[in-house]
C-alpha cells in the first residue's frame, strides 16, 4: 500500500446532480478524514471516522452531504443536488491512532469537483 | 473555535536566500502543530510537527520551525532555499491526538533559479 488513494481524480457534473467520491486509506489506518479545499484557501475539515464510526461533522457539511465508512476501511462522500458552490477539491486523509505517528495525517491526491 | 493565520500569501525569493513563513493560531489549550507542503501537482505532505518538548523542531529537507507559546506562533524557516522548494506551504493546528486539523490559508513560495 503506497498511500491514500481517491477516485475519481476529477468529476464534472451539472447542477442538481448527485456525485459520490471514494477514498481508500492506508490499510492499517483506523482514522479517516474528509476536507474540502477551495482555490486560494487551506483545507477545511468536513468530517472524520474512527473505524466505522463517524465521530464529528463540521457545520460545513450540510444535509446534502453524507459520508460513510461501512466496514471501517474505504469511505464514500456523497453530495446530493450539487450546487456551483460545491466546486472544490475534496481531500481525504488517514491516520493511525495508537501508532508512533498517531497525529500525522496522510493525505490523498484529492477529487476535484466542478459543478456547471 | 480555532483559527490559523499565515501572514504572507505569496513569497518570491532567489535561490540561497533565507525563508521564514509566519503562522499564528488562536486556541487556549494544548495544541499539536504542523507544517504541510504541497509541491506542484502533488499531494499535501508533512514537513514537520510539534507535539511537546523542544520547541525547535527539525523537519525534512532542511526545514525547521519554532513554537513560541507566549506568541501563539509556529514559524517555519529554512536558511538557504533551493528552486525545488517552490511550493505552497500550510500551517495546521490540531487540538488533541488524532483530531481534525485547522489549516491556515497557505503561502505560495516561488524560488527563482
Amino acid at each position: 500500500d503506497t498511500g491514500v488513494s481517491q477516485n475519481p481524480r476529477h468529476k464534472i457534473t451539472k447542477r442538481g446532480q448527485n456525485v459520490t467520491f471514494r477514498c481508500d486509506p492506508i490499510s492499517e489506518h483506523n482514522r479517516l478524514y474528509w476536507y474540502r479545499q477551495t482555490l486560494g484557501q487551506g483545507p477545511e475539515f468536513l468530517t472524520y471516522f474512527q473505524n466505522e464510526a463517524q465521530l464529528e461533522k463540521s457545520r460545513l457539511l450540510s444535509d446534502r452531504f453524507s459520508a460513510e465508512r461501512p466496514k471501517g476501511s474505504f469511505s464514500t462522500l456523497e453530495i446530493q443536488r450539487t450546487e456551483q458552490g460545491d466546486s472544490a477539491m475534496y481531500l481525504c486523509a488517514s491516520s493511525l491512532i495508537g501508532g508512533s505517528n498517531e497525529n500525522e495525517q496522510f493525505f490523498g491526491p484529492g477529487t476535484r469537483l466542478t459543478v456547471l | 473555535a480555532q483559527s490559523v493565520s499565515q501572514h504572507n500569501h505569496h513569497v518570491i525569493l532567489s535561490e540561497a536566500a533565507s525563508l521564514e513563513l509566519g503562522c499564528n493560531y488562536s486556541y487556549g489549550g494544548t495544541v499539536n502543530l504542523f507544517w504541510y507542503v504541497q509541491y506542484p501537482g502533488q499531494h499535501l505532505q508533512l514537513l514537520l510537527k510539534y507535539f511537546s518538548g523542544d520547541p525547535l523542531v527539525k523537519g525534512i529537507k532542511g526545514f525547521e520551525a519554532e513554537f513560541i507559546k507566549s506568541k501563539f506562533s509556529f514559524n517555519l524557516r529554512k536558511p538557504s532555499v533551493q528552486w525545488s522548494d517552490t511550493a505552497e506551504y500550510f500551517c495546521a493546528v490540531g487540538e488533541a491526538a488524532g483530531n481534525k486539523l485547522t489549516f491556515g490559508g497557505g503561502t505560495r513560495v516561488l524560488v527563482k533559479p
